[in-house]
């Protein structure tokens, strides 16, 4: 039981470049979610999804995408990447009911973005 | 905008002693938990306290919440050098889909001299 996976570890990029960061969860999790984590901010959530086929905007959506195919994988797009988007990248799953939850969390290692 | 502010930001201390931290939030909430947080890792969730609870335990760890204060405190007994890390207050207040946004604090960043 490998938990939350997620790669690349350590990524840098140029301006303009596109990249996807990918997570992989084989909990059998419905809740999946993307976080930024950047010095004195805490963690801000992009993207989360409930479920296969379904995916909404966090906090800090702009200049990223999500998608979800299957329940095991919620990949991060990239599509045109900015030194603004230089962060560390947790993705997060747990299980989910509507009306009352209360799952925690579980995280993965993180990918550290540099964008030059 | 950070739903939860962690105090203090750092904390030192011996080990032995009890290490306290506090997260304060702005709205309602259906749940508060706390997480770890080691140097280079992903965090790890600790204890969960649902708004009708008031004190909760898991080990060394005693969790509080004050509704009306809006408040949370965190506690660390006995601490140990390997407690040394970053520790998240989260808040829950999603209104239908329970679970769906937590928003994370700053975190306090706890260190246990041996």
């Amino acid at each position: 039981n490998a938990g939350v996976t997620q790669t690349p570890k350590f990524q840098v990029l140029k301006t303009g470049q596109s990249m996807t960061l990918q997570c992989a969860q084989d909990m059998n999790h419905e809740y999946m979610s993307w976080y930024r984590q950047d010095p004195g901010m805490g963690l801000r959530l992009i993207h989360y999804s409930v479920g296969a086929g379904i995916t909404d905007q966090g906090e800090v959506p702009n200049g990223y995408n999500v998608s979800r195919s299957t329940t095991e994988d919620f990949p991060l797009r990239l599509l045109s990447a900015a030194p603004s988007q230089t962060s560390v990248y947790f993705c997060a799953s747990s299980y989910w009911q509507r009306f009352g939850s209360n799952s925690p969390l579980h995280f993965g290692n993180g990918t550290r973005l540099t964008v030059t | 905008s950070q739903q939860g502010e962690e105090d203090p930001q750092a904390l030192s201390i011996q080990e032995g002693e009890n290490a306290t931290m506090n997260c304060s939030y702005k709205t309602s909430i259906n749940n508060l938990q706390w997480y770890r947080q080691n140097s280079g890792r992903g965090l790890v969730h600790l204890i969960l306290i649902r708004s009708n609870e008031r004190e909760k335990h898991s080990g060394r760890l005693r969790v509080t919440l004050d509704t009306s204060k809006k408040s949370s405190s965190l506690l660390i007994t006995a601490s140990r050098a390997a407690d040394t890390a970053s520790y998240f207050c989260a808040t829950d207040a999603s209104e239908e889909t329970s679970g769906s946004r937590l928003t994370f604090g700053e975190g306090t960043q706890l260190t246990v001299n041996p």
